[in-house]
């Protein structure tokens, strides 16, 4: 069965340092999601990504964060410079319609120390 | 601008009983609803979907979810619980056609459901 996956699995940081958060969504999808959740807490959206281009973002996907499709399998996201409240699990999710349900990936633990 | 609301952190169910986790939605057009379910440390896991038709929806491990439009409820339920079952759970809306809404997945707080032996 296709999945969406992440990597690395866990990711430990310095603040002030750049993160770059990898997936692969599953092949046939065309629309891209990053999600981030805090202490298993709620699931907050981060930003969608369709057609080579942000189609929407939250008020935390603010001038620190930026995603890439470099090529035609990875979607990355990328934190410039890390804050100790960046610290969650990111989630990445492809969907192959706009309104169908996205698919997870099993999620990136950032620890920013 | 559209939200989910599951009005409980958590809930506890005997195994064998039936469970019940609610939630409830807030657009102001027409939902497509969800319900993901989270294991410890890992993703989420779709579940269920509504989109039309029979308000009854039956989804993966024999959990079903009822659409109500009066109520704007949309509670999952599975008639006899498994300890296995003991996960988050989360409901998310996206709202279709008209304006004020968006298609990406809005996602409740999340219910704990605790399954007891």
């Amino acid at each position: 069965e296709p999945e969406v996956t992440q990597t690395p699995s866990h990711q430990v940081t310095q603040m002030g340092q750049e993160v770059i958060l990898r997936c692969v969504p599953i092949s046939n999808h065309l629309y891209f999601y990053w999600y981030r959740q805090i202490l298993g807490q709620k699931v907050e959206f981060l930003v969608s990504f369709y057609n080579n281009e942000i189609s929407e973002k939250s008020e935390i996907f603010d001038d620190q964060f930026s995603v890439e499709r470099p090529d035609g399998s990875n979607f990355t996201l990328k934190i410039r410079s890390t804050k100790l409240e960046d610290s969650a699990m990111y989630f990445c999710a492809s969907s192959d319609l706009e309104e169908g349900e996205a698919f997870f990936g099993q999620g990136t633990r950032l620890t920013v120390v | 601008a559209q939200s989910v609301a599951q009005p409980e952190d958590q809930v506890n169910v005997a195994e064998g009983n039936p469970l019940t986790v609610k939630c409830t939605y807030s657009v102001s057009g027409n939902p497509y609803l969800f319900w993901y379910v989270q294991y410890p440390n890992r993703g989420l896991q779709f579940l269920l979907k509504y989109i039309t038709g029979d308000n009854l929806v039956k989804g993966s491990y024999g959990f079903e979810a009822e659409f109500n439009k009066s109520q704007t409820s949309f509670h999952l339920k599975k008639p006899s619980a498994l300890v296995s079952d003991s996960a988050l759970y989360f409901c998310a809306v996206i709202k279709i056609g008209g304006t004020g809404g968006s298609y990406i997945p809005t996602f409740g707080r999340g219910t704990s459901l605790i399954v007891h032996p």
